[in-house]
């Protein structure tokens, strides 16, 4: 397909535990973003990567949340010891001149 | 105050009302602005992408903006059934975008 993908769509985990998210966006597109939407709100920025590199993490709640996108394409999202309020939809958007393309999201649940 | 503000509705309108929707923001850096469509479990679509003030048409949708006034609104002509969802206004300036919570809309056959 064309567009962005996310795996997984859904995640459970117990708190404590850790959990990676992936990233693949279009193919070609240089800029990646990830957002945390939680529920009836809009999406808040987390980080974003120019190619291999990572020029705003800003947006990282804590120093359990770690972002990678290494040769340039694919990215993935960790986060380490996983807490209840993490629970959200983590989306991912990619673009090449300024319009973002989303993925659908991955649905994280704290239990 | 919030960067950028939004009604979060929920907005019911009829099958083949106009709709409008609206966003305020503070940032005057802020120079593209943005309105998206998010069906439920699905990520957010881009509608329409807008830089200058004025009114940019694509079939049903209108956007516009006033900057002078930091106000942007979408019109939606004719609304359908398959128009129901959140609309999320957004705007950008370099690389940081900040999104409004977003407006439910829901339009009853």
């Amino acid at each position: 397909g064309a567009g962005v993908s996310q795996s997984p769509r859904y995640k459970v985990a117990k708190r404590g535990q850790d959990v990676a998210l992936r990233c693949d966006p279009i193919s070609g597109h240089v800029s990646l973003f990830w957002y945390q939407q939680a529920l009836g709100q809009g999406p808040e920025f987390l980080t974003y990567f120019q190619n291999e590199a990572q020029l705003d993490k800003s947006g990282l709640p804590s120093d359990r949340f770690f972002a990678e996108r290494p040769e340039g394409s694919v990215s993935t999202l960790k986060i380490q010891r996983t807490q209840q309020e993490d629970s959200a939809v983590y989306l991912c958007a990619s673009s090449l001149e300024g319009e973002q393309f989303f993925g659908p999201g991955t649905r994280l649940t704290v239990l | 105050q919030k960067e950028v503000e939004q009604d979060p509705g929920p907005l019911s309108v009829p099958e083949g009302a106009i709709v409008s929707l609206n966003c305020t923001y503070s940032n005057s850096a802020f120079q593209y602005f943005m309105w998206y469509r998010q069906y439920s479990r699905k990520g957010p679509e881009l509608l329409m992408y807008t830089y200058s003030s004025g009114n940019k048409e694509d079939g049903r949708f209108t956007a516009q903006v006033d900057k002078s006034s930091k106000y942007i609104s979408l019109f939606i002509r004719d609304s359908q059934p398959s128009d129901s969802a959140t609309y999320l206004c957004a705007m950008r300036y370099g690389q940081n975008f900040v999104f409004g919570p977003g407006t439910r809309l829901s339009v009853l056959p």
